[in-house]
């Protein structure tokens, strides 16, 4: 079946570490996402990425960074400069339709903690 | 600016009651798409429904159905008879067309007791 696959589902990390969080699809999709979710918000775009080789920054980018270096994964690495990494992440990917996203698929999400 | 906004945070419900959840979204584009997402416990978002900016009617399917107002922009969903599987976190978004980013409500939890 085709979906996207999140590992791990739960991580921890000691504070000043840096940590990547994975995101697999098999859905042939071009776009892919990264959001985060914290305790009663919805959901904030870190970044997202409409081909290899290139992504854009979402709305709360500072402290994370991406790479597109093949269609199928979009890795999220959570550094040091994050000041409060504790959340709940969530990949998505979509298809590409008239210049905008469509089909938004979503992964069962990484729940990150700091200790 | 583009935003949704869902007032109610939490409600409870007894089994077998009705429920509405409240969504409301401000834009200035004419073509944008409407979306509801379940989140159970586990965490996924369950896809329940997209909605285009031009397509006003109302839709049900099953026990769920959505009442979509561009006159009071509102995008309510009602489900019918709840039943304690449909505990969980539900969320309103709003994609502009052309645009890549969902903006999403802050939610509301549904609780549906026995």
């Amino acid at each position: 079946d085709g979906g996207i696959t999140q590992s791990p589902k739960y991580l921890f990390r000691k504070e000043g570490q840096n940590v990547t969080l994975s995101c697999e699809q098999n859905l042939n999709h071009d776009a892919m996402y990264w959001y985060r979710q914290d305790p009663g918000q919805g959901l904030r775009l870190i970044y997202y990425s409409q081909i290899v080789n290139d992504f854009q920054k979402g709305d709360i980018a500072e402290g994370y960074s991406v790479s597109r270096e093949k269609k199928e994964s979009f890795p999220l690495t959570v550094t040091s400069a994050q000041k409060n990494p504790t959340a709940f992440y969530l990949c998505a990917s979509s298809i590409i339709r008239q210049g905008g996203a469509y089909g938004y698929t979503f992964g069962s999400g990484t729940r990150l903690t700091v200790v | 600016a583009q935003k949704v906004t869902q007032a109610q945070t939490e409600i409870s419900v007894v089994e077998k009651e009705d429920v509405t959840l409240d969504c409301v979204y401000e834009t200035r584009d004419t073509t944008y798409y409407l979306f509801w997402y379940k989140q159970p416990p586990s965490g996924e978002l369950v896809f329940l429904i997209r909605r285009n900016s031009f397509d006003e009617q109302n839709e049900i399917s099953g026990r769920y159905s959505w009442n979509f107002q561009k006159s009071t922009s509102s995008f309510n969903f009602t489900i019918t008879a709840s039943q304690v599987v449909d505990s969980a976190v539900y969320f309103c978004a709003l994609l502009m067309d052309s645009s890549y980013k969902l903006i999403f409500g802050s939610g509301t939890r549904l609780l549906v007791r026995p």
